[in-house]
């Protein structure tokens, strides 16, 4: 089975602009979450999704903002990019999110915002 | 809401010496713990869990008991290896279904 998939790998942006980043979970996994993931605040809940619907969400602003297909692949996407932005940005799926499941993660995007 | 504390590193150990990083977690109810570890350039992986109270996760010589008395989950290795250099994780979902992680802890092992 191939492992989540993220791209792009790597991103630079400027502030003002705005970014979309994909995440392709495990086949058949219909859970996808996003993290992220900073030197100085560790790694923070952005967004769950679930059979295309949003189903948990962190304490971001709402120019952070996500979506999920029918085919379960997600897009997360934030608009008039901060340079506190700049971030590692993790997807995770799993089958169904709950309880005690095991998360697989993809390797990130690395967001630069300059 | 809940929380996760986490000792902080950076962690410099010689080969084959006794780790352990503390992990402290506030919840609410019976929250499942976890340990995730990120090698340099990859995303996290489950290293080990525990569901409920005395439980012991264990996995590639890693072990942590879910010790609600103390609301203690640290993280024990009796040797380690260079292999083991990587960023680790202390990690909580509680009753709301939201992963939440401590800081991080870099552990570096030098031969």
């Amino acid at each position: 089975k191939a492992g989540v998939t993220q791209t792009p790998r790597y991103l630079i942006k400027t502030r003002g602009q705005q970014v979309t980043l994909s995440c392709s979970p495990i086949s058949g996994h219909r859970s996808v979450s996003w993290y992220q993931q900073t030197p100085g605040q560790g790694l923070q809940f952005l967004f769950e999704y679930f059979s295309e619907t949003q189903r948990n969400k962190g304490n971001f602003p709402g120019r952070f903002s996500g979506r999920q297909f029918s085919n379960s692949r997600s897009e997360m996407n934030v608009s008039t990019l901060e340079l506190g932005d700049s971030a590692l940005y993790l997807c995770a799926s799993s089958e169904s999110g709950t309880g005690r499941e095991k998360l697989f993660f993809g390797s990130g995007t690395q967001l630069s915002v300059l | 809401g809940d929380s996760v504390t986490q000792m902080e590193g950076p962690v410099t150990l010689s080969e084959e010496a006794f780790l352990t990083i503390n992990c402290t977690y506030t919840a609410t109810g019976y929250p499942s713990l976890f340990w995730y570890v990120q090698y340099p350039g990859e995303g996290l992986q489950l290293l080990l869990k525990a569901t409920k109270a005395d439980d012991k996760g264990s996995n590639k010589g890693f072990e942590a008991t879910y010790r609600k008395e103390t609301t203690s989950f640290h993280l024990e290795k009796g040797s380690v290896q260079v292999s083991d250099s990587a960023v680790y994780f202390c990690a909580l979902k509680g009753g709301n279904e939201k992963l939440t992680f401590g800081t991080g802890t870099r552990l570096t092992i030098i031969p």
